[in-house]
């Protein structure tokens, strides 16, 4: 297996929900990333797990709160946000070198 | 501080021409550089990277890049363009200023949208 899978693909929330977004790979890779992109721009990093341990966290917003369940798994967990925050948003991995990227959860508050 | 840049919001190309995507950077110590391209909707595909060895690199789909140290340049090539290349593109180097023991983090360009027109 050598992709990164997310789900779900598209998610449209209100700012009092509270909702969670997965990423999958079962590559061995041992950092993985959360990603926050806006429409024509480059990806800006949010989270960094390595080791299944929190290692960077870009000045996020406390209403994105990551979670690392094991060396597979990654959740980004979503409450009362706004709309500012739709975004598509990217998980990737690593283990050397390149990233990985999955497509991405396009994500919509309203 | 480490940097990349990609000069060109647009490139526009007949297909069958060749196609350059520009990107120079700016880092500490030896360059780990990298190529992705972004179809609509889509995650990032890594392209090609270059860590040492040969300036010319070869990557996915017949794209290929060519490292210039003197130049500090790392543009992305192809002899000859597909409709379907067109995408948007995002040269990336290694961030050394971040810590992280099991990985790299990424600078990125700002990328560059490129449409390939039959």
């Amino acid at each position: 297996d050598t992709e990164v899978t997310q789900t779900p693909k598209h998610l449209v929330m209100g700012m009092t929900n509270k909702k969670s977004l997965k990423c999958e790979q079962h590559m061995g890779h041992r950092a993985m990333y959360w990603y926050k992109q806006k429409a024509k721009k480059p990806p800006e990093l949010m989270f960094v797990y390595s080791y299944e341990k929190l290692s960077i966290n870009e000045s996020v917003p406390s209403r994105f709160s990551p979670e690392c369940p094991n060396s597979s798994l990654l959740n980004l967990h979503l409450h009362a946000l706004q709309p500012e925050d739709s975004a598509l948003y990217l998980c990737a991995s690593s283990r050397d070198r390149e990233q990985f990227f999955g497509p991405g959860t396009r994500l919509t508050v309203l | 501080a480490q940097s990349v840049a990609q000069p060109e919001d647009q490139v526009n190309v007949a297909e069958g021409n060749p196609l350059t995507v520009k990107c120079t950077y700016s880092v500490s110590g030896n360059p780990y550089l990298f190529w992705y391209v972004q179809y609509p909707n889509r995650g990032l595909q890594f392209l090609l990277k270059y860590i040492t060895g040969d300036n010319l690199v070869k990557g996915s789909y017949g794209f290929e890049a060519e490292f210039n140290k003197s130049q500090t340049s790392f543009h992305l090539k192809k002899p000859s363009a597909l409709v379907s290349d067109s995408a948007l593109y995002f040269c990336a180097v290694r961030d050394i200023t971040k810590n992280n023991n099991a990985g790299n983090m990424l600078t990125f360009g700002g990328g560059t949208r490129l449409m390939v027109k039959p």
